[in-house]
């Protein structure tokens, strides 16, 4: 079955430094994956996805996510943290045997600090 | 704009009431899908559809229930509302193909409470 992780509930950044939300995945087969955002009282938007060619995948709001297959990660990045970015974001995969259905991670709350 | 939208935004409601939350799409999207989102627990898939007539029951489907009469709309039914149901409701919807399948766009939730 397919699956992702996301192994910390919290990231705490200082503006302006890089930040990294963890993403990890269990699938059978070529995984499709996603990068989604919410923010306070409202829905998901969609940031990323990665279906195949490039390993670094670039998005919405200078967002970019590296996947790794080896490592079976995709982790979302931003060289520069602004204090708007504070979120809860989502890893999630594509389920495969179910065409169109996403299994999301957890979520990750982002705070960035100015 | 095409968007997706929900109705009510916010809804209180007895235990053992029906209730019903609007989800409509001007996407035209053949794919649609309700998640419920609780602290700890992420978004979880109550129901979802590839199609008018078509609809599949989620991991979390017990106690509600989903019809697709046409294209743009998916309505959720509690049938007798549980306390355990109080939540945030989110509709999505993504196209069936193409380069842009699988990206699902959500609408701004509904804020369900169940007392």
């Amino acid at each position: 079955a397919q699956s992702v992780a996301q192994p910390e509930d919290q990231v705490n950044v200082a503006e302006g430094n890089p930040l990294t939300v963890k993403c990890t995945y269990s699938v059978s087969g070529n995984p499709y994956l996603f990068w989604y955002v919410q923010y306070p009282n409202r829905g998901l938007q969609f940031l990323l996805k990665y279906i195949t060619g490039d390993n670094l995948v670039k998005g919405s709001y200078g967002f970019e996510a590296e996947f790794n297959k080896s490592q079976t990660s995709f982790h979302l990045k931003k060289p520069s943290a602004l204090v708007s970015d504070s979120a809860l974001y989502f890893c999630a995969v594509r389920d495969d045997n179910q065409g169109g259905k996403l299994i999301f991670g957890q979520g990750t709350e982002l705070s960035v600090k100015p | 704009d095409a968007e997706i939208t929900q109705s009510p935004r916010h809804k209180i409601t007895e235990t053992g009431r029906q209730v019903t939350l609007a989800c409509h799409q001007t996407w035209n999207h053949n794919n649609m899908f309700w998640y419920r989102q609780d602290l700890g627990h992420g978004l979880r898939l109550i129901h979802y559809s590839y199609g008018v007539q078509d609809t599949n029951k989620g991991e979390v489907s017990d106690g509600y229930s989903v019809s697709r009469s046409n294209t743009e709309d998916l309505p959720l039914t509690l049938e007798s509302a549980a306390s355990s149901q109080t939540s945030v409701y989110f509709c999505a919807s993504s196209e069936l193909a193409g380069i842009s399948a699988d990206t699902q766009y959500f609408g701004p939730g509904t804020r369900l409470t169940v007392l």
